[in-house]
C-alpha cells in the first residue's frame, strides 16, 4: 500500500521567516495531494491541496509544489505569524473507484517564535 | 452549515469493555471515513463508507473493530473487548460523494483513553 514519510517531525522558526515540509510517497498512482493543518485540540482543517496534473498552487502565504518523478512535494509557508504555529499533516490519495482514502505522514509540528 | 460531530469527545474505559462511538456527518454527505491518530503518530485510514455499504475496510485493526452507518448519515464504530493499545483519538471524516480528489472534512475527534 501507500507509505506517506514526512519530514521535519518538528521545525521552529522565527516570526515572518519562511517554512518548509517535505514530503514522500510512494506509489507512483497517487495524484491527489492535501495538506491539513491542526491546531492543539482542534480538527484537522484543509489548507492547500494539489493534484498531480499540476506541480505548483499556491494561495496567500501558503504554496505547494509537487514532483511526479521524484514522487514528493513540499508545503511552504512564506512570512510566518505565530498563528500559523501548528501540527502540519501531508497526505496522498489514489482517488480512483473506491480508493479515496488519505494516507498521512507522521506530522510537523511548527513553532513560529516571537 | 453544520460540520461533522462526534460524540462523545471524551471516553474512559476499563480494558476489556466495549465502547461506541458515534460520528454524525455534513448534511448531504454520502462518503464517510474513520480515521484514528495514536499520539505522535499520523492518521491512519480505518474504515470508508459510501452511502451504508463499507467498500473499503482495510484498516480496521482486528476484529474487535467494527462499524455501520445507516440511514446514509450516522456511523457507529464499535471496540469490543478494548485493549490498552486501543487509546487514541478516533476522528470521522466526511466528503460530498466519495469521489476522487474530494475535500474531506474532519470532526473534532473522539478521545479514548483505555485503562
Amino acid at each position: 500500500g501507500e507509505n506517506v514519510e514526512q519530514h521535519p517531525s518538528t521545525l521552529s522558526v522565527q516570526e515572518g521567516d519562511s517554512a518548509v515540509i517535505k514530503c514522500t510517497y510512494s506509489d507512483s498512482a497517487s495524484n491527489y495531494f492535501p495538506w491539513y493543518k491542526q491546531e492543539l485540540g482542534k480538527r484537522p482543517q484543509l489548507i492547500i491541496d494539489i493534484r498531480s496534473n499540476v506541480g505548483e498552487k499556491k494561495d496567500q502565504r501558503i504554496a505547494v509544489t509537487l514532483n511526479k518523478t521524484a514522487k514528493h512535494f513540499s508545503l511552504h509557508i512564506t512570512e510566518t505569524q505565530p498563528e500559523d504555529s501548528a501540527v502540519y499533516f501531508c497526505a496522498a490519495s489514489k482517488g480512483t473507484g473506491t480508493a479515496s482514502k488519505l494516507t498521512f505522514g507522521t506530522g510537523t509540528r511548527l513553532q513560529v517564535t516571537l | 452549515g453544520a460540520g461533522v460531530s462526534q460524540s462523545p469527545s471524551n471516553k474512559v474505559t476499563e480494558k476489556g469493555k466495549d465502547v461506541e462511538l458515534r460520528c454524525d456527518p455534513i448534511s448531504g454527505h454520502t462518503a464517510l471515513y474513520w480515521y484514528r491518530q495514536s499520539l505522535g503518530q499520523g492518521l491512519e485510514f480505518l474504515i470508508y463508507f459510501q452511502g451504508n455499504s463499507a467498500p473499503d475496510k482495510s484498516g480496521l485493526p482486528s476484529d474487535r473493530f467494527s462499524a455501520e452507518r445507516t440511514g446514509g448519515s450516522v456511523s457507529t464504530l464499535t471496540i469490543q473487548r478494548t485493549q490498552q493499545e486501543d487509546s487514541a483519538v478516533y476522528l470521522c471524516a466526511s466528503s460530498l460523494s466519495g469521489e476522487p480528489q474530494e475535500t474531506q472534512y474532519f470532526g473534532p475527534g473522539t478521545r479514548l483513553l483505555v485503562l
